[in-house]
């Protein structure tokens, strides 16, 4: 069945670079959007971006300037990026996957287990 | 980017009761309308999707409804295992949001 694993540093200083992976395992890329969510500690659930197996990309406009995805379809695996982290970026980060009957995910029906990231000084 | 309402915050119910949740959106969504369920330390899970489709392998005793602005998902005699937090989540537009949660706790 379809399984995504993740996996990244968990802890950073201000103005570093997140980066996290996600690797996709019993299924294909065809057909499907790859998003990263957020969930800082107690809340809710934040929309990052998303790309496609075509390396086409979505992000949130708030993050456009921090914000890269990518997809490598050999290994199966896609990431993130986000430059110059501070503070609020302090959460747990999703990987998952978007089922889609057009252009946009329609919902998220697969999710890695989570990776919690820290930014402190 | 259009905005989740979920009500309540929280919600205490006993073994066996019916509950329902509401998630209200900012502008019509048709039926773009998700409902996951997440555990402490846990992944969302996907319920429901377009409103009221139950996803595979989730107990019938999940329903939801709704379309436009305004939905439900219902629990028609909570379980255990349904001790958890509630998530609405809109895909008619990207940037997907989310519903800020409600809490379903053991009364």
């Amino acid at each position: 069945q379809v399984q995504l694993h993740q996996w990244g540093a968990g802890l950073l200083k201000p103005s570093e670079t997140l980066s996290l992976s996600c690797a996709l395992s019993g299924g294909s890329f065809r057909t499907y959007y790859w998003s990263w969510i957020r969930q800082p500690p107690g809340r809710g659930l934040e929309w990052l971006g998303e790309v496609s197996q075509g390396g086409g990309t979505k992000y949130k406009p708030s993050l456009l300037s921090r914000i890269t995805m990518s997809i490598d379809t050999a290994s199966n695996v896609f990431s993130l990026r986000l430059n110059s982290v501070t503070a609020a970026d302090t959460a747990v980060y999703f990987c998952a996957r978007g089922a889609a009957s057009g252009t946009y995910s329609d919902y998220f029906d697969y999710w890695g287990q989570g990776s919690l990231v820290t930014v402190s000084s | 980017d259009i905005e989740m309402t979920q009500s309540p915050s929280s919600l205490s119910a006993s073994v066996g009761d019916r509950v329902t949740i509401t998630c209200r959106a900012s502008q019509s969504i048709t039926t773009y309308l998700n409902w996951y369920q997440q555990k402490p330390g846990k992944a969302p899970k996907l319920l429901i999707y377009g409103a009221s489709t139950l996803q595979s392998g989730v107990p019938s005793r999940f329903s939801g409804g709704g379309s436009g602005t305004d939905f439900t998902l219902t629990i028609t005699s909570v379980q255990p295992e349904d001790f958890a937090t509630y998530f609405c989540q809109q895909s008619h537009r990207t940037v997907y949001t989310f519903g800020q949660g409600t809490k379903l706790e053991i009364k």
